[in-house]
């Protein structure tokens, strides 16, 4: 079946820092791809998503490419704030699981000023 | 944009009480709404599939007869855990997708349930 393997946590990076959150995946064809953000006792927020091999998602400083050729979908920002300590889910959407999504288990990021 | 409303975000209850949440599509009409749960510092986990005038379709080792599942409108999905224990106690979000966006997952602010 399908499953999603993220980088466990927890980040912890300086303000301005460089952040990289590795996401690998298992799934028959091409599916859908995402990362949520999670603000503590919050539900889910799209952070961005790609739908197709090379299609990079980008939104507020974050981006993602889609990479068939190595099931990857890695979350970068090249320089991060306090405000973006959260934690970030990957996850798929198989195109033959209809309208389910499959999570990672989700990284802890923690920014210190 | 469109919101997800998902109500109560916390709520204690005794140990062999039942609670329900509800989970509210504001903008749009929800034909199909998702409940998860999630333990501290760990994933989503799905648990069903909530259908508007049908049965909810249950994930493997999901007790459809603990947690109950009623979609009786197009903007209303309701989860309510049956004969609560200790070991129910956990985060429940819901999830609905607005008619014609692909992908578009939209997700409640989710229920802390703290069973007593």
């Amino acid at each position: 079946g399908d499953s999603v393997t993220q980088m466990e946590g927890p980040v912890t990076l300086s303000e301005e820092a460089c952040l990289t959150i590795n996401c690998t995946y298992t799934a028959t064809g091409y599916p859908s791809l995402f990362w949520y953000v999670q603000y503590p006792g919050e539900g889910l927020q799209l952070l961005l998503k790609a739908t197709k091999a090379d299609d990079k998602g980008s939104n507020k400083g974050f981006e993602a490419t889609y990479r068939k050729e190595t099931t990857s979908f890695h979350l970068e920002k090249g320089s991060v704030q306090v405000s973006d300590s959260a934690v970030y889910f990957c996850a798929l959407r198989g195109k033959a699981a209809g309208n389910k999504l499959t999570f990672g288990g989700g990284t802890r990021v923690l920014v210190k000023p | 944009g469109a919101v997800v409303s998902q109500h109560p975000s916390w709520v204690i209850c005794k140990s062999g009480t039942s609670v329900k949440i509800e989970c509210r599509s504001l903008d749009f009409q929800a034909t199909t709404m998702f409940w998860y749960r999630q333990f501290p510092k760990q994933s989503l986990m799905l648990m069903a599939t909530s259908n508007e005038g049908s049965k909810a379709t249950y994930e493997q080792g999901v007790e459809k007869d603990k947690f109950l599942i009623n979609h009786a409108s197009l903007t209303l999905s309701t989860l309510t855990v049956t004969s609560a224990h200790p070991e129910d106690s956990s985060f429940y979000i819901c999830s609905a997708i607005p008619g014609g966006l692909v992908d578009g997952y939209t997700f409640g602010s989710g229920t802390r349930l703290t069973v007593v």
